[in-house]
């Protein structure tokens, strides 16, 4: 069964401070994977989308990572701000797309 | 540039009730996807339009239905509502033919639907 896990479900975090949010997946065929970010009433937007080949992407801070062989991918925040807070998701895309399976989300709060 | 534009951004409605939902995307996209998102669940793909035809969908009841017009602007309607469809539901748009995997995706706020 296809399936995008996320850890932690939420992480609280002082402004200034890096965290690395974690998605495991057991999606086949492997697409692609993205990383979204939700703010509390909006719709997710797009950080990163990575395929196979690619192991590292970065959006400013935002730094995602892909490891295909152990099907794992991260997501790194550097010198967070309060404005970081939110949800992120990470969606895995399979076979020519589609199908997405989305993970349920981790929720940061970044406190000052 | 105009974002996707849902409407009504909050309901409420009754069980067996039917609601419809409207998206309009970003001019010049021509595939809208939409979504249901609760707590329990998460983000769930429902189906996807392109040039008024439905080209994927996702593991939905018949109650979940759909349909775009010529002008791209889409629609979903849930008849014989329950609780559990109480959900926000969120459109995206794109400008390419192709799953929504396949695409980049524009969200909107989405339409936050309760059900008593």
């Amino acid at each position: 069964k296809n399936q995008v896990e996320q850890s932690p479900q939420s992480l609280i975090i002082l402004e200034g401070k890096n965290c690395t949010l974690q998605c495991n997946y057991t999606v086949s065929p492997f697409s692609n994977l993205r990383w979204y970010k939700q703010d509390t009433g909006r719709g997710p937007v797009s950080l990163t989308i990575m395929t196979f080949s690619e192991n590292t992407k970065s959006n400013g801070r935002y730094t995602a990572t892909l490891d295909a062989d152990t099907k794992q991918s991260s997501l790194h925040i550097t010198a967070s701000q309060l404005s970081d807070s939110a949800s992120y998701i990470c969606v895995v895309s399979a076979g020519a797309g589609t199908a997405l399976i989305f993970g349920k989300g981790t929720t940061l709060s970044v406190s000052s | 540039k105009a974002g996707v534009t849902q409407t009504p951004r909050y309901l409420i409605k009754t069980r067996g009730q039917q609601v419809t939902l409207s998206c309009s995307p970003i001019s010049g996209h021509r595939s809208v996807s939409w979504y249901q998102q609760t707590p329990g669940q998460g983000l769930q793909f429902l189906f996807e339009y392109f040039s008024e035809t439905q080209r994927n969908k996702g593991n939905f009841p018949g109650r979940f239905s759909g349909r775009q017009f010529s002008n791209s602007r889409s629609e979903m309607n849930v008849s014989t509502l329950e609780l559990g469809d109480s959900a926000l539901y969120l459109c995206a748009s794109s400008w390419k033919e192709g799953a929504p995997g396949a695409n980049v995706l524009t969200f909107g706020a989405g339409s936050r639907l309760t059900v008593l």
